[in-house]
């Protein structure tokens, strides 16, 4: 098992332009999320589905779009990039039913420079 | 809100020596409370995973407690090592988020160094 992937591992933006962050998971999991890091705020979670067709707002949703076709893949879009969305950003997955949760798995981050 | 805190913010400790790191949280109503290690540039690593129901959860030189009633959990490295440097997070996934958000809470984290 390839575990959660993620692509690209680095990029760089100019302000306004927009991308979508790739993850990927092959361990059929219907819980996926998004999450940011940043020096001195910790891990943020920013979008999360609980299943194909299911998404929802963390904590820091704004500026950021989420989908989810498959079970396998959960891609995080960035409309117009601002500066203040520079970044690492980490996915994870994890098996949950309503009354169980399991250990999440994260990929290995996506730095994200916005100029 | 719910919140996640960590102490020490930092810690540098000679090899050979057993320490705690120390997690608190501010709601006992939890699935689970899990702690991870972070190298300089790279990704989260999963250390142990401590399901609501548990007191504890041991892997290799590490263990893991957990206390929901006092809203802690301390995870102890037995030996250290100078490969045990690192950041080490601990995050809860809280069950009652209030009608909130459905995801890991995340201290800020343990910066540890040991010293050869």
């Amino acid at each position: 098992n390839a575990g959660v992937t993620q692509t690209p591992k680095f990029q760089v933006l100019k302000t306004g332009q927009s991308m979508t962050l790739q993850c990927a998971q092959d361990m059929n999991h219907e819980y996926m999320s998004w999450y940011r890091q940043d020096p001195g705020m910790g891990l943020r979670l920013i979008h999360y589905s609980v299943g194909a067709g299911i998404t929802d707002q963390g904590e820091v949703p704004n500026g950021y779009n989420v989908s989810r076709s498959t079970t396998e893949d959960f891609p995080l879009r960035l409309l117009s990039a601002a500066p203040s969305q520079t970044s690492v950003y980490f996915c994870a997955s994890s098996y949950q039913t309503s009354s169980t949760h399991d250990e999440q798995f994260f990929g290995p981050g996506t730095r994200l420079t916005v100029l | 809100k719910q919140e996640v805190t960590q102490i020490p913010a930092a810690l540098s400790v000679p090899e050979g020596e057993n320490l705690v790191l120390n997690c608190s949280f501010t709601d006992s109503a939890i699935y689970n409370l899990q702690w991870f290690r972070q190298d300089p540039g790279k990704g989260l690593t999963s250390l142990l995973l401590i399901q609501s129901s548990q007191r504890e959860q041991t892997s290799g030189r590490l263990n893991a407690s957990l206390d929901k009633s006092s809203g802690r959990s301390t995870l102890y490295i037995a030996a250290s090592q100078p490969g045990d440097s690192a950041t080490y997070l601990c995050a809860a996934d809280f069950s009652d988020s209030g009608g909130g958000a459905d995801g890991l809470t995340f201290g800020k984290g343990t910066h540890l160094i040991i010293q050869p």
